[in-house]
């Protein structure tokens, strides 16, 4: 099975912040990796899609990179709306892999 | 604009089968094209997948849980539906159901793009 972890875990920064969350899988996924927002009490949002693809109507501060095994979600200048949860998700192989998560919030 | 609604008991007692249902609007099981999933998340925690259904009925589901799972499909309602059987607390978690678009290279596996709002399903006596 493909393991997908985060880092940080835990990531406290300010408005107007460039931030940047790396996934990394446990074997090559090419670029078969999304990413998802989770805000508290809500459903997972689809951000990104096959590493660098913005889903539709997600602002363009958000911006994915990777390939391979190493993979980053960067948000250009953070907003108070981006304070949240982001998870990692490879779908490479027959099955869906969620990486941990990792909590953006306020400095 | 596809939106879906779980929908089953908030309570279940241990031994039990867990039930719920997904009701699909603004796009059809039936046209194909997608997977239907089902997601949980223990309070807290992180995602876990369950499973997932093609409107022909096919079924793959998370090898952790396979044993207890059973994802079958309604077109005729536009409805998916979950159950998990032997239930113990460590399943009380947020239930969600979720589309998948596929990967075109890879049978089997893709992104979620359009989730329910989740429904908490307690496990206890």
């Amino acid at each position: 099975d493909i393991q997908m972890t985060q880092s940080p875990s835990t990531l406290s920064a300010s408005v107007g912040d460039r931030v940047t969350i790396t996934c990394r899988a446990s074997q090559s996924i090419s670029s078969w990796l999304a990413w998802y927002q989770q805000k508290p009490g809500k459903a997972p949002k689809l951000l990104i899609y096959k590493a660098s693809s913005l889903e539709s109507g997600v602002p363009s501060r958000f911006s994915g990179s990777g390939s391979g095994t190493e993979f980053t979600l960067t948000i250009s200048s953070l907003q108070p709306d981006d304070f949240a949860t982001y998870y990692c998700q490879q779908y490479n192989s027959y099955s869906f892999t969620f990486g941990p998560g990792t909590k953006v919030d306020i400095k | 604009q596809v939106q879906l609604q779980e929908s089953g008991p908030g309570l279940v007692k241990p031994s039990q089968t867990l039930s719920l249902t997904c009701t699909v609007s603004g796009g059809s099981i039936s046209s194909g094209g997608y997977y239907w999933s089902w997601i949980r998340q223990h309070p807290g925690k992180g995602l876990e997948w369950i499973g997932y259904i093609y409107y022909s009925g096919s079924t793959y589901y998370n090898p952790s849980l396979k044993s207890r799972v059973t994802i079958s499909v309604d077109t005729s309602k536009n409805q998916f539906s979950l159950k998990l059987s032997s239930v113990t607390a460590a399943d009380t978690a947020v239930y969600y159901c979720a589309r998948v678009y596929p990967n075109p290279y890879y049978y089997g596996s893709g992104y979620f793009d359009y989730w329910g709002q989740g429904t908490l399903v307690t496990v206890s006596s």
